[in-house]
């Protein structure tokens, strides 16, 4: 069964430090993979997404995530923390092919401390 | 450039009623999404429409139904509301290419419903 994984469900750390937040995944194909924001009273928001191609891609507001194959994850990473970044943050896959359905992490709520 | 339109944002309703949620999204996509959002759950997918005339059960369809009433307009139906029922719900929206794949989803703002 497919499934997406994000083993910490709170992340805290101090602003102007780097953050990361761990998503790894179980599909049987190749999969496609996101990340979203949610802000409190929101829905949720792209952040970025691995198609193909390089391991590390770039997203919105400063954030950047890296594939890993062999190990199947898709952490999210920013090198300086902010304040306003402490928000829900979800991790999603869907298939390469044959499906229209995506899966999504139970999230994982980062706080950036001042 | 309105997105994806949800309403009501709030309802509170008795156990027994029923009610249904609208969605609308003005991105042209094919596809349309309906998932409930539970504290420490995750969004799990109540049902889905691929395509306009088409829809798929999700992950958690039981005490649901939805309707695909073209192609900007998604509802979903609470036949007869039960406090499990209770939670946040939203609509999504995407596009599927057959050489870009799955595109990201856009999601509206919620639903947040209360059954008593």
């Amino acid at each position: 069964a497919q499934s997406v994984a994000q083993p910490e469900d709170q992340v805290n750390v101090a602003e102007g430090n780097p953050l990361t937040v761990k998503c790894t995944y179980s599909v049987s194909g190749n999969p496609y993979l996101f990340w979203y924001v949610q802000y409190p009273n929101r829905g949720l928001q792209f952040l970025l997404k691995y198609i193909t191609g390089d391991n590390l891609v770039k997203g919105s507001y400063g954030f950047e995530a890296e594939f890993n194959k062999s190990q199947t994850s898709f952490h999210l990473k920013k090198p300086s923390a902010l304040v306003s970044d402490s928000a829900l943050y979800f991790c999603a896959v869907s298939l390469t092919s044959g499906t229209y359905k995506y899966i999504f992490g139970t999230g994982t709520r980062l706080k950036v401390l001042a | 450039n309105a997105g994806v339109t949800q309403t009501p944002k709030f309802q509170v309703l008795k156990t027994g009623q029923s009610m249904t949620l609208q969605c609308a999204q003005d991105m042209n996509h094919n596809s349309m999404y309906w998932y409930r959002q539970d504290p420490g759950m995750g969004l799990r997918l109540i049902y889905y429409s691929a395509s306009e005339g088409t829809t798929d059960k999700g992950e958690v369809p039981n005490g649901y139904n939805v309707s695909r009433l073209n192609k900007r307009e998604f509802s979903l139906r609470l036949e007869s509301a039960a406090p499990s029922q209770t939670s946040v719900y939203f609509c999504a929206s995407s596009n599927h290419y057959r050489e870009r794949g799955n595109q990201p989803q856009h999601f509206g703002d919620g639903t947040r419903l209360s059954i008593l």
